[in-house]
């Protein structure tokens, strides 16, 4: 099945940094999405991205859709407490026999260090 | 607005036993999915429902079976616990394939 993989596994950083992550495949999506998940809740969903080439921000967040289709990047700009948590990237293409629904990197933990 | 429930939060079973997990969204979206939560393996999906009246499997369906009662309820049943099914569930769902879903809080199970 298709596998994103999904770097770095784990940031620590200090309050106010900027922060990047990115997911690869070696398979083409048709929508890209990244989601936030803090401890003991469902993931939440930050930005969806369903054009290759896209760029889309959501306050302090920025995510683009690579041009190749086979990765996304998320970056936070200068960088906050509560940002803290797991952040996910999720991969989706119409399949015609296979099983459907969205694909998930294995995620980046994010840690604030004030 | 609700959005995803999901019922019970914690479990905790004996290998062997059965239980259904509940999910409902009141969101009137047409696709559900179960996933579950394992430390560091992501989400995975077991089984989704493009449609009411429809299941089918995902990618780790094996000791789980599910239904789609109508187009609001997706329950993901367990016949009978084994250890290795010990992990977080989630429940999601969405209007259209493709779209970002939307997750309930999860159902915590433990399995001895």
């Amino acid at each position: 099945g298709q596998q994103l993989n999904q770097s770095p596994q784990s940031m620590f950083i200090q309050e106010g940094e900027d922060v990047s992550m990115n997911c690869t495949s070696s398979s083409i999506f048709n929508t890209w999405l990244w989601y936030k998940q803090d401890p003991g809740e469902g993931p939440v969903l930050l930005i969806a991205l369903y054009k290759a080439g896209e760029l889309t921000s959501n306050g302090r967040l920025t995510a683009q859709f690579g041009i190749t289709r086979k990765d996304s990047f998320l970056n936070i700009s200068a960088s906050i407490p509560s940002d803290v948590g797991i952040y996910f990237c999720a991969g989706h293409i119409y399949s015609g026999g296979g099983a459907d629904g969205l694909t998930f990197g294995k995620g980046t933990h994010l840690i604030i260090q004030p | 607005n609700a959005g995803v429930t999901q019922t019970p939060k914690f479990q905790v079973l004996k290998t062997g036993q059965s239980m259904t997990l509940q999910c409902a969204q009141d969101m009137n979206h047409n696709s559900m999915y179960w996933y579950r939560q394992d430390p560091g393996m992501g989400l995975r999906l077991i089984y989704y429902s493009a449609s009411e009246g429809t299941t089918d499997k995902g990618e780790v369906p094996n000791g789980y079976n599910v239904s789609r009662l109508n187009k609001r309820e997706f329950s993901l049943r367990l016949e009978s616990a084994a250890p290795s099914q010990t992990s977080v569930y989630f429940c999601a769902s969405c209007f259209d394939r493709g779209q970002g879903y939307t997750f309930g809080s999860g159902t915590r199970l433990t399995v001895v």
